[in-house]
C-alpha cells in the first residue's frame, strides 16, 4: 500500500531564506509526483508536476526534485516571501491508475513566512 | 475559465441529520472526484466518476454515504445520516483525460461540521 510521508508537519521562517519541504513514499511505482498548495479555507492548487522519468520541475522561485528509487521529493523555495505561507502537499499517482487515477496525498506541510 | 465550483461552503448540521453536497467541474472535464479531508491531513479519495459511471467507489461508506453524477456534468455527494465524524472538508475535483501529465483541478470545498 502507497503510503506518502512529509516532514516536518510545520515550518516557520523569517523572510528571506531558502527552504526545503521533504516528501517521501513508500513505493516508487508512480506516474508522476505533484506539489500542491492550498491557503485557509481555499481548495489545492498544482504547483509542479514531475514525471516519473524526471529529475526535477522549475517555476519562478519554486524547484522541485524526485529521485524514484529513493522514495523521496524535495520541494526548494527560494528567496520565501510572506504570501508563501500556505500548506504545501505531495501526491503520487500510483502505477495501474491511469490518466484520471486517483492521487495519494502526504498530510501536508504548513508554512509560516514572517515579515 | 471558470474553475471547479462547489456548494454551500459551509454547512453546519446535527447529527444524524442528512446533508448534500454539490460540485460542478470544469466545463469538459470528464472525470470528477470527491475528496474528503480530515484537519492536519491530506485528502483522502471518495469516489471517482468517468462521465456518468462510477469507476472508483471503494472508499466510499456506502452505509451512510452515496452519491450520483446523472448527466456526466455536475455531482452531489450525500450523506444520511451524518455522524459527528463526519466533520471534514469535502473536496470536488476535476480533470480532463489528455495524458497522465493532466492534473486535477480542485473546488474551494464545503466545510461541514456536525454537532
Amino acid at each position: 500500500k502507497q503510503e506518502v510521508t512529509q516532514i516536518p508537519a510545520a515550518l516557520s521562517v523569517p523572510e528571506g531564506e531558502n527552504l526545503v519541504l521533504n516528501c517521501s513514499f513508500t513505493d516508487s511505482a508512480i506516474y508522476n509526483l505533484q506539489w500542491f498548495r492550498q491557503d485557509p479555507g481555499k481548495g489545492l492548487t498544482s504547483l509542479l508536476l514531475i514525471q516519473s522519468s524526471q529529475r526535477e520541475q522549475t517555476s519562478g522561485r519554486l524547484n522541485a526534485s524526485l529521485d524514484k528509487s529513493s522514495g523521496r521529493s524535495t520541494l526548494y523555495i527560494a528567496a520565501s516571501q510572506p504570501g508563501d505561507s500556505a500548506t504545501y502537499l505531495c501526491a503520487v499517482r500510483p502505477y495501474g491508475s491511469g490518466n484520471t487515477g486517483k492521487l495519494i496525498f502526504g498530510q501536508g506541510t504548513t508554512l509560516q513566512v514572517k515579515p | 475559465e471558470a474553475g471547479v465550483v462547489q456548494s454551500p461552503r459551509y454547512k453546519i448540521i446535527e447529527k444524524k441529520q442528512p446533508v448534500a453536497f454539490w460540485c460542478n467541474p470544469i466545463s469538459g472535464h470528464n472525470t470528477l472526484y470527491w475528496y474528503l479531508q480530515n484537519l492536519g491531513q491530506g485528502p483522502e479519495l471518495l469516489i471517482r466518476y468517468e462521465n456518468e459511471e462510477a469507476v472508483d467507489d471503494s472508499q466510499l461508506p456506502k452505509d451512510r454515504f452515496s452519491a450520483e453524477r446523472l448527466k456526466g456534468v455536475d455531482s452531489t455527494l450525500k450523506i444520511q445520516p451524518a455522524e459527528l465524524g463526519d466533520s471534514a472538508v469535502y473536496l470536488c475535483a476535476s480533470s480532463s483525460n489528455r495524458g497522465r501529465a493532466e492534473t486535477q483541478y480542485f473546488g474551494p470545498g464545503t466545510r461541514l461540521l456536525v454537532l
